[in-house]
């Protein structure tokens, strides 16, 4: 399967603190995409990495990407309530024009 | 303005029968997507499809057509529904650059129950 794969699963946090949630994927890739979704509703693109990247920052957003170990991570500074939603990556390939998104992360920040 | 739209946002229709959703999109995009969202929010790509090509996930059954009468528009129509449709049903579009696509801007979904 090309699907990536977030980890947590869930994330409960107090507001203020930080969130980390993890993405594995298994083929080769062009770039990396990190979305929101709230409940209902569709989802909204935060950030796209490219496989020559290795880090990048949006506002308190913070994205990794490891292409040696098929691995990103998603970092969320000072989280506030708002911020309670699904999050997932997808992977772009190299080779058509299809991504892969993974199951998610439901992360919620109690205020 | 909405970016992505999708008509309806829910539809309930009894198994066996034949229904159609709607997307469109005003981005100037070249590319649309449909996707499946199941109850354990397992996102899945079912169809992209520019004005070149139409790829389609080998696992979507034959009952799941896509239908573009023009760019800015992607239907979706569904033979035969089963229990198993069930699902929210997203569209999505992209640019693409250099031969790479980028983000995705997703429309609000479409909540399908089959009875």
């Amino acid at each position: 399967s090309q699907q990536g794969e977030e980890d947590p699963q869930a994330l409960s946090i107090q507001e203020g603190e930080n969130a980390t949630m993890n993405c594995s994927y298994k083929t080769s890739i062009n770039n990396l995409q990190w979305y929101r979704q709230n409940s209902g509703r569709g989802l909204v693109h935060l950030i796209l990495i490219r496989s020559n990247e290795r880090e990048k920052h949006s506002g308190r957003l913070r994205v990794t990407l490891d292409t040696s170990k098929k691995s990103s991570s998603l970092l969320i500074t000072a989280s506030r309530a708002a911020d309670t939603a699904s999050y997932f990556c997808a992977t772009g390939t190299n080779t058509g024009n299809q991504f892969y998104f993974g199951t998610g992360t439901s992360l919620t920040v109690i205020p | 303005d909405t970016a992505v739209s999708q008509t309806p946002k829910y539809l309930v229709t009894q198994m066996g029968n034949d229904k159609s959703i709607k997307c469109e999109q005003n981005l100037g995009h070249d590319t649309m997507y449909w996707y499946k969202q199941d109850s354990k929010k397992f996102l899945k790509i079912m169809f992209s499809y520019n004005n070149k090509e139409l790829i389609i996930n080998e696992t979507v059954p034959n009952r799941f057509s896509p239908k573009s009468p023009d760019k800015a528009h992607l239907n979706l129509h569904i033979n035969s529904l089963e229990l198993g449709d069930s699902a929210v049903y997203f569209c999505a579009s992209s640019a693409q650059l250099a031969g790479v696509y980028n983000e995705q801007f997703f429309g609000p979904g479409t909540r399908l129950t089959v009875l």
